[in-house]
C-alpha cells in the first residue's frame, strides 16, 4: 500500500496570506490527523477528522481550519498566516481513529511565512 | 494533565555502543506509549508500541522499549548504534476520549553517532 501523501512539500507565503494543505490518507483509512511541529512547541495537535467530521480539536486559534472529504483526503487551512505559523505540518492516518490503531504519518509540508 | 518528558534533549554515543533515550509520561489511565523516529526532512516512523501484555516490547531497526508502570517510564534501547540510527527520536502517549484521542508527543531526543 502507498504510504501517507502530503502536498506541497514544501511552501513559502507572506503574512496576512492563506494557505491549503493536502493529506491523502493511506488507502482505507479514514481517520486523519494534522499535527504542526516547531522547534519550540515541538508536535502539537491541530485536529482529527473521521468520515468528513472533526471529532477532536486541539489549541489552535480559528485561523486553522480543517476538512474531510468522502474520499478521506483531507485538507487544512491556514487564514491570516503569521511569522509563527512558520512548522512542519504532519499528517496521519489510521483505520479508524481509535485507541489501539498505529497512526501512520506522512513526510510533511514545510511551510515558511515570510 | 497528560505529558510527556523527554530528559535529554541531546545524546551522542559512539558507533557500537548501546543507547538508552529516556521517556517518562503522566497520564491518568492504563497508557498506550509510542516510539517514532523522524530523520531529517522526513516524517515520523513508528519505532515500537506498547498497548498491553509484555512489558519489553521489540520493533524495527534493532530498538527495545519497556513499560515500567511504577517509573511511569517507557525507555527506548538498542545494544549496538549504527551511523543510520542518527535521527530526532519522539516517545508519544495515546490520550483517548470516547471516539476520539490524539498523540502526546515529547520534545524529542537528537541522536547523534560518532564514527
Amino acid at each position: 500500500k502507498a504510504g501517507v501523501t502530503q502536498t506541497p512539500r514544501y511552501l513559502i507565503k507572506t503574512r496576512g496570506q492563506q494557505v491549503t494543505l493536502s493529506c491523502s490518507p493511506i488507502s482505507g483509512h479514514r481517520s486523519v490527523s494534522w499535527y504542526q511541529q516547531t522547534p519550540g512547541q515541538g508536535l502539537q495537535f491541530l485536529f482529527e477528522y473521521f468520515s468528513e467530521t472533526q471529532r477532536n480539536k486541539g489549541n489552535f486559534p480559528g485561523r486553522f481550519s480543517g476538512r474531510q472529504f468522502s474520499n478521506s483526503r483531507s485538507e487544512m487551512n491556514v487564514s491570516t498566516l503569521e511569522l509563527g505559523d512558520s512548522a512542519l505540518y504532519l499528517c496521519a492516518s489510521s483505520s479508524a481513529g481509535t485507541d489501539q490503531e498505529t497512526q501512520y504519518f506522512g513526510p510533511g509540508t514545510r511551510l515558511l511565512v515570510l | 494533565a497528560q505529558s510527556v518528558t523527554q530528559p535529554d534533549i541531546h545524546i551522542t554515543v559512539s558507533e557500537g555502543a548501546s543507547l538508552e533515550l529516556r521517556c517518562n509520561y503522566s497520564y491518568g489511565a492504563t497508557p498506550y506509549l509510542f516510539w517514532y523516529v523522524q530523520s531529517p526532512g522526513q516524517g515520523l516512523q513508528l519505532l515500537l508500541k506498547y498497548f498491553s501484555g509484555d512489558t519489553l516490547v521489540q520493533g524495527i531497526k534493532g530498538f527495545e522499549a519497556e513499560f515500567k508502570r511504577s517509573q511511569s517510564s517507557f525507555n527506548l534501547r538498542k545494544p549496538s548504534v549504527h551511523w543510520s540510527d542518527a535521527a530526532e527520536y519522539f516517545c508519544a502517549v495515546g490520550a483517548w476520549s470516547g471516539n476520539t484521542g490524539k498523540l502526546i508527543f515529547g520534545q524529542g531526543t537528537t541522536l547523534q553517532v560518532k564514527p
